[in-house]
């Protein structure tokens, strides 16, 4: 099993442009999670969904939309990029929520100049 | 408002000391509390969970209420266990109970 995967692993960003992170898994988990972590910081929930067609906001979702139109698969999409937004972003997902172990991608780190 | 906290953002042991990483949460419901580990070059990943009350990796982690704390410990260290490790509690919010973290701990084990 692939687990959960992320792409791109790295990217820079020009401030206004606008990219989606890209996250699938192939466990078939109802729950799924964006978050990020900067420098020094603990991991912040951005997004998650809870099924597909549901999402909803976690701590940090300005500047961020997210959408869920398969059980698979959770993009998370940024319209215009700020230097705000650089840090590195972990998928992950999960069977159910609260004490189902995550599991985690490898990460995006962005870059926003 | 929940929280969790890791007070210290480097810690360092020598192989077969014991080895404390430090975690304290503030909830006010019954809190349901975790460790992640994410190894050099890995993802990151489930250690362990209060709930199971189990030893992994040679790590335990006890819940204690009156203290707020979920501290892990290892009584002898193992270079292989040099990582960074984040202490997550579960809260309940809108509909999911999401998980909350820390903000890690890294930890390098000396030769």
């Amino acid at each position: 099993n692939a687990g959960v995967t992320q792409t791109p692993k790295f990217r820079i960003l020009k401030i206004g442009q606008s990219m989606t992170l890209q996250c699938t898994q192939d466990m078939n988990h109802n729950y799924m999670y964006w978050y990020r972590q900067d420098p020094g910081m603990g991991l912040k929930l951005i997004y998650y969904s809870v099924g597909a067609g549901i999402t909803d906001k976690g701590e940090v979702p300005n500047g961020y939309n997210v959408s869920r139109s398969t059980t698979e698969d959770f993009p998370l999409r940024l319209e215009l990029a700020a230097p705000s937004q650089t840090s590195v972003y972990f998928c992950a997902s999960s069977y159910g929520g609260g004490n189902s172990p995550l599991h985690f991608g490898n990460g995006t780190r962005l870059t926003v100049t | 408002a929940q929280r969790v906290t890791q007070p210290e953002k480097l810690l360092s042991v020598f192989k077969g000391a014991p080895v404390e990483l430090k975690c304290n949460y503030s909830y006010s419901g019954s809190p349901e509390l975790f460790w992640y580990v994410q190894y050099s070059r890995q993802r990151l990943q489930l250690l362990l969970r209060h709930i199971s009350r189990e030893s992994i990796k040679g790590f335990t982690a006890d819940l204690n209420k009156g203290e707020t704390s979920f501290h892990l410990k290892k009584p002898f260290a193992q270079e292989e266990d040099s990582a960074m490790y984040y202490c997550a509690l579960v809260i309940s919010s809108g509909s999911a109970r999401q998980l909350t973290f820390g903000s890690g701990t890294q930890l390098t084990v000396l030769p």
